[in-house]
């Protein structure tokens, strides 16, 4: 099945731990991102990126770092500057041209113990 | 810098009513719009994409229309089942030197009552 598959659901971090969170696509899309999503708050835009081995940050890119050294792959680190207590994250992929249709993964629920 | 708003932020309506779902967004040059659907601790599932070229798109019980001049999109679903109750959300699609940029209202969440 073609998709977009995060993991783990449901991750634990200690405060000053970095964690990272799988984004893994086989959709053949170009186009990657990140967001997160707070309680009663829209989806905020972390980071993306269009093309291997290149991303951009988004609105709200402090504490994290990613990488792209696959088209299908794309990992989000949460580093110990991030202070919120749960985070919902979420990834998406989409293709380049007029179809710019997204797609999301279920998403990654990331707690500070 | 593009905002987009949903209007209400929640919405409660008796089965079999038809829902009208709204999205505004302020800079009027997007490429795309769509909407998805979100049930509560799940990621978002794409409903309709409507290309700029397109003034509307249907698929079942949902139809979507786009007013780019101004700046409105409407999502209308037609007689409405207990299982439509879900968040809402529109985003704008922007072509940018960087790429693709989606930018979301913050959702309209919706209870269809038996």
């Amino acid at each position: 099945d073609g998709g977009i598959t995060q993991s783990p659901k449901y991750l634990f971090r200690k405060e000053g731990q970095n964690v990272t969170l799988s984004c893994e696509q086989n959709l053949n899309h170009d186009a990657m991102y990140w967001y997160r999503q707070d309680p009663g708050q829209g989806l905020r835009l972390i980071y993306y990126s269009q093309i291997v081995n290149d991303f951009q940050k988004g609105d709200i890119a402090e504490g994290y770092s990613v990488s792209r050294e696959k088209k299908e792959s794309f990992p989000l680190t949460v580093t110990s500057a991030q202070k919120n207590p749960t985070v919902f994250y979420l990834c998406a992929s989409s293709p380049q041209g007029p179809n710019t249709e997204a797609f999301f993964g279920q998403g990654t629920r990331l707690t500070v113990v | 810098k593009q905002e987009v708003t949903q209007i209400p932020a929640a919405l409660s309506v008796p089965e079999g009513e038809n829902l009208v779902l709204n999205c505004s967004f302020t800079d009027s040059a997007i490429y795309n719009l769509q909407w998805f659907r979100q049930d509560p601790g799940k990621g978002l599932t794409s409903l309709l994409l409507i290309q700029s070229s397109q003034r509307e798109q249907t698929s079942g019980r949902l139809n979507a229309s786009l007013d780019k001049s101004s700046g409105r999109s409407t999502l209308y679903i037609a007689a409405s089942q207990p299982g439509d109750s879900a968040t809402y959300l529109c985003a704008s699609i922007m072509i940018k030197a960087a790429g693709n940029k989606l930018t979301f209202g913050g959702g309209t969440r919706v209870l269809v009552k038996p």
